[in-house]
């Protein structure tokens, strides 16, 4: 009930090129789903979030499509550059309960080739 | 956005010795902080919560004595990795909420020799 699956493990893609990749999770009280980047070494960062009130948000080159009957959402990632190169998780969580604690997905490492 | 800080950011110690990590938020106030401990190639995985003023919660098989948690004031919560040995060695990460995000430390890598 508390898993968030995510795929691909990892992702080669040419520059320019867009990448993507998926996620599907099972509790639907989650109600915010969030992305974050995270470069060898470092924390995560915020990349994008989405409530399940709107289907899809966009910022900039970063694209979340969510669909809440499927139970899946996604990350489109425009005009890949090779600074884009790291790993992506995809989470979620459900307001009000534990400070708001975030499940995360397994990771996908992206790697943009120039 | 909010700025979390980590203390070190990498530290090497001798197996047996005890070691303290610091999480400050620096521009906001944070009742509830996460750490999170991460292997290489593999996802976060939750370990405990620290809430200011109280006992932190630990997730299942995560044990409290070995990884002592301290929330004594709004900005400031410490991971004292106790009795410290070559398995415990990992990216720790801390992590606290403002308004609806949760913003990320740098991490420290912890090296047990």
């Amino acid at each position: 009930q508390q898993q968030v699956k995510q795929s691909p493990q990892s992702l080669i893609v040419q520059k320019g090129g867009i990448s993507i990749i998926n996620c599907a999770y099972e509790n639907t009280a989650f109600d915010y789903f969030p992305w974050y980047q995270q470069f060898p070494g470092k924390g995560p960062a915020l990349l994008i979030a989405i409530r399940p009130d709107v289907s899809e948000k966009k910022e900039g080159r970063f694209t979340i499509s969510f669909n809440k009957s499927a139970k899946q959402f996604s990350l489109h990632i425009m005009d890949s550059q090779p600074g884009d190169s790291a790993t992506y998780f995809c989470a979620a969580s459900k307001d009000g309960t534990s400070g708001s604690r975030l499940t995360f997905g397994e990771g996908t490492q992206l790697t943009v080739n120039p | 956005g909010a700025v979390v800080s980590q203390h070190p950011s990498r530290v090497i110690c001798k197996s047996g010795t005890s070691v303290k990590i610091e999480c400050r938020s620096l521009d906001f106030q944070a009742t509830t902080m996460f750490w999170y401990r991460q292997f290489p190639k593999q996802s976060l995985m939750l370990m405990a919560t620290s809430n200011e003023g109280s006992k932190a919660t630990y997730e299942q098989g995560v044990e409290k004595d070995k990884f002592l948690i301290n929330h004594a004031s709004l900005t400031l919560s410490t991971l004292t990795v106790t009795s410290a040995h070559p398995e415990d060695s990992s990216f720790y990460i801390c992590s606290s909420r403002w308004t609806e995000t949760q913003y990320f430390g740098p991490g420290t890598r912890l090296l047990v020799l």
